[in-house]
């Protein structure tokens, strides 16, 4: 159990395009989902919370506008990189907090997202 | 503010011997602690986890870690390494009112034969 999708695994685009990545929790419902972006050789830096049916919390310095996060069940939120340029390039990766049964305080992780905009 | 310090950016060392991976953090709350590890290009998964009670803690792989209140440590160990268990290693610190989690800068494990 406790497995979480993201999708899709690498993206190219160019610069001023915009792109969606998903994360799924596939075996549990999350109420709570979080958006980290990791650079090479770096730690994650939490961009945002996400709960399901309400607005997501953006961590201080990260651009709201720029970084849509969507959360429309339980099972899936959305990140969309809008009108991205090659400085948003980074490795993101999202987690989900179950609702229940799991270990309600252990974040599971999903397999992350290369980006790289040209 | 809550913070986590891993002391060491780089370990390296000889397959089959001990290796210890220091952490300290900082709180002004109660908090969870955690050991995550990071394979090269993939997210990243749970080692073990400090919620309350004994303060050894065993977690998968043969990895163990202390959480010491006074010296505010968590440190990971392992008395036998091997070659697979080279990759980044990351302590976290996470409220228990938000569950957001901080995460210290990594440590390199470089396991050599």
């Amino acid at each position: 159990g406790a497995v979480v999708s993201q999708h899709p695994s690498w993206v190219i685009c160019k610069s001023g395009t915009s792109v969606k990545i998903e994360c799924r929790s596939l075996d549990f419902q999350a109420t709570t989902m979080f958006w980290y972006r990791q650079f090479p050789k770096q730690s994650l830096m939490l961009m945002a919370t996400s709960n399901e049916g309400s607005k997501a919390t953006y961590e201080q310095g990260v651009e709201k506008d720029k970084f849509l996060i969507n959360h429309a069940s339980l099972t899936l939120s959305t990140l969309t990189v809008t009108s991205a340029h090659p400085e948003d390039s980074s490795f993101y990766i999202c987690s989900a907090h179950p609702s229940y049964g799991l270990s309600t305080d252990t974040q599971y992780f999903g397999p992350g997202t290369r980006l790289t905009v040209l | 503010a809550q913070s986590v310090t891993q002391l060491d950016s780089q370990v390296p060392v000889f397959e089959e011997a001990p290796v210890e991976l220091r952490c300290n953090y900082s709180s002004s709350v109660s908090v969870y602690l955690f050991w995550y590890v990071q394979y090269p290009n993939q997210g990243l998964q749970l080692l073990l986890k400090y919620l309350s009670g004994s303060t050894l803690v065993k977690g998968i792989n043969g990895f163990e870690a202390e959480f010491n209140k006074s010296q505010t440590s968590f440190h990971l160990r392992k008395p036998s390494v091997h070659i697979s268990d080279t990759a980044e290693y990351f302590c976290a610190v996470a409220s228990s009112n938000t569950g957001k989690l901080i995460f210290g800068q990594g440590t390199t494990l470089q396991v050599k034969p």
